[in-house]
């Protein structure tokens, strides 16, 4: 692995099911973060983690859920996915966090029915 | 509130100079980021800036005005390339980034 790869690259889910979208880096970063992409609208960030075993709510956070064990995963969950959740997700991760750059995923295309 | 302005599109042409704006209202300020985003792929730090004043990278420079809220993105010798969307974001008090909507950069023959 080099960098930070998510999974799956698109997938189509139906309403009420439930589904993980995996995030790992190999760079040893501390910090990580959940974002979604909507046309039209800025990135939005969902949840983040300043360092393993500390998680925190963005800005819109409702109908998400993350878990970070230990450095390299951060996966985001969707309890009971809903039509709205349709967006472009991107995973990302900085050193410290704060001011330091951030890397991104290549994003997950995600549609729910 | 916290808010992020920047031009939804912006066409230059080949070879030319072209300044993207943005404007930001953010509880706090940490400093502001520059971030290229090529269709359906993911975005790339281009620069950060915290102090006022023109940073520049080769063709790519930024700017920052703390006092008026303001910076700008200034790209030079524009090459096809560089077709893509440019995303300002502020970073809070809280060190979360606020994100702009992004401007779309169409680079003309």
């Amino acid at each position: 692995i080099a960098g930070i790869t998510q999974a799956p690259t698109s997938q189509i889910l139906a309403a009420g099911r439930r589904m993980t979208l995996r995030c790992t880096q190999d760079m040893r970063h501390n910090a990580m973060y959940w974002y979604r992409q909507d046309l039209g609208l800025g990135l939005r960030l969902i949840h983040y983690s300043n360092t393993a075993g500390t998680t925190g709510k963005g800005e819109v956070p409702d109908g998400y859920s993350v878990s970070r064990a230990n450095t390299d995963d951060f996966p985001l969950t969707l309890a009971s996915a809903v039509p709205s959740q349709t967006s472009v997700y991107f995973c990302a991760s900085s050193p410290q966090g704060g001011e330091d750059e951030q890397f991104f995923g290549p994003g997950t295309r995600l549609t729910v029915l | 509130g916290q808010n992020i302005d920047q031009p939804t599109e912006m066409t230059a042409t080949e070879g030319a100079i072209v300044q993207i704006n943005c404007t930001y209202q953010t509880s706090g300020f940490n400093g502001l980021f520059w971030y290229q985003q090529h269709a359906g792929e993911a975005p790339t730090f281009l620069s950060y800036n915290v102090l006022d004043g023109l940073e520049e990278k080769g063709r790519f420079s930024s700017f920052l005005s703390r006092s008026k809220g303001y910076s700008y993105l200034l790209l030079k010798e524009l090459q096809m390339k560089d077709s893509a969307s440019y995303l300002c974001a502020g970073l809070d008090s809280n060190y979360q980034l606020i994100w702009g909507a992004g401007t779309k950069l169409i680079i003309k023959p």
